[in-house]
């Protein structure tokens, strides 16, 4: 069985500062993990995957993801919160033989000015 | 590239009306999925299917019926809709996992529907 757990509802930052999205997830297989960032009335974007290539994953828009197998976990990061970043963020795992793709609640990340 | 296509975007349902909602792919995708977004709940999921031929139950299957007699196509009835059922609805392919490869999962814009 595979589920994922996303720590917080919601996340307020400063802009300027880091952002840290957190996720847990549990899995029978190697996983793989993502993150989809879905932006207000949107559909949802791919920011990065890990595919048991390197641990450290780098997406798009300067954010990264760093795989602790150790820790199972699969936390979000930037160093530099920027008003456009404002979205719905959501922790993914795939594994199995059936492909099932499991999605985390979601963390609302709010960028205060 | 079209990629996966959900037909329609918005659909207002009265109770007890039934409706089925399009998703189709052209990426040769073995693996495809539907999910409902409610506030709070992140995406759930209602069916799934591994290939052509083969479904299989979500989460959240009550109230959905699903087939798939082809790769590209995957539609999600709703047999009697319900207030409950009011959600965004997204499909998904993906290729089939395998462990280190790429199996990212690509999603439609969304179908926005309210029973009333």
């Amino acid at each position: 069985a595979q589920s994922v757990t996303q720590l917080d509802s919601h996340v307020s930052v400063s802009e300027g500062t880091p952002v840290l999205l957190r996720c847990n997830y549990s899995s029978s297989y190697s996983p793989s993990l993502f993150w989809y960032v879905q932006h207000p009335n949107k559909g949802l974007q791919l920011l990065l995957k890990y595919t048991s290539a390197a641990t450290l994953v780098k997406g798009i828009n300067g954010f990264e993801a760093e795989f602790k197998k150790s820790e199972t976990s699969f936390h979000l990061t930037k160093p530099s919160a920027h008003m456009s970043d404002a979205a719905e963020y959501f922790c993914v795992v795939s594994a199995s033989s059936a492909s099932k793709i499991i999605f985390g609640s979601g963390t609302r990340l709010s960028i205060r000015p | 590239n079209a990629g996966v296509t959900q037909t329609p975007k918005f659909q207002v349902l009265k109770t007890g009306q039934s409706m089925t909602l399009q998703c189709a792919q052209d990426m040769n995708h073995e693996y495809m999925s539907w999910y409902r977004q409610d506030p709070g709940m992140g995406l759930r999921l209602i069916h799934y299917s591994v290939g052509a031929g083969i479904t299989d139950q979500g989460e959240v299957p009550n109230g959905y019926n699903v087939s798939r007699s082809t790769t590209e196509d995957f539609p999600l009835r709703l047999l009697s809709a319900a207030p409950s059922q009011t959600s965004v609805y997204f499909c998904a392919s993906s290729p089939r996992f395998q462990t280190g490869l790429n199996t990212e999962a690509f999603f439609g814009q969304g179908t926005r529907l309210t029973v009333v």
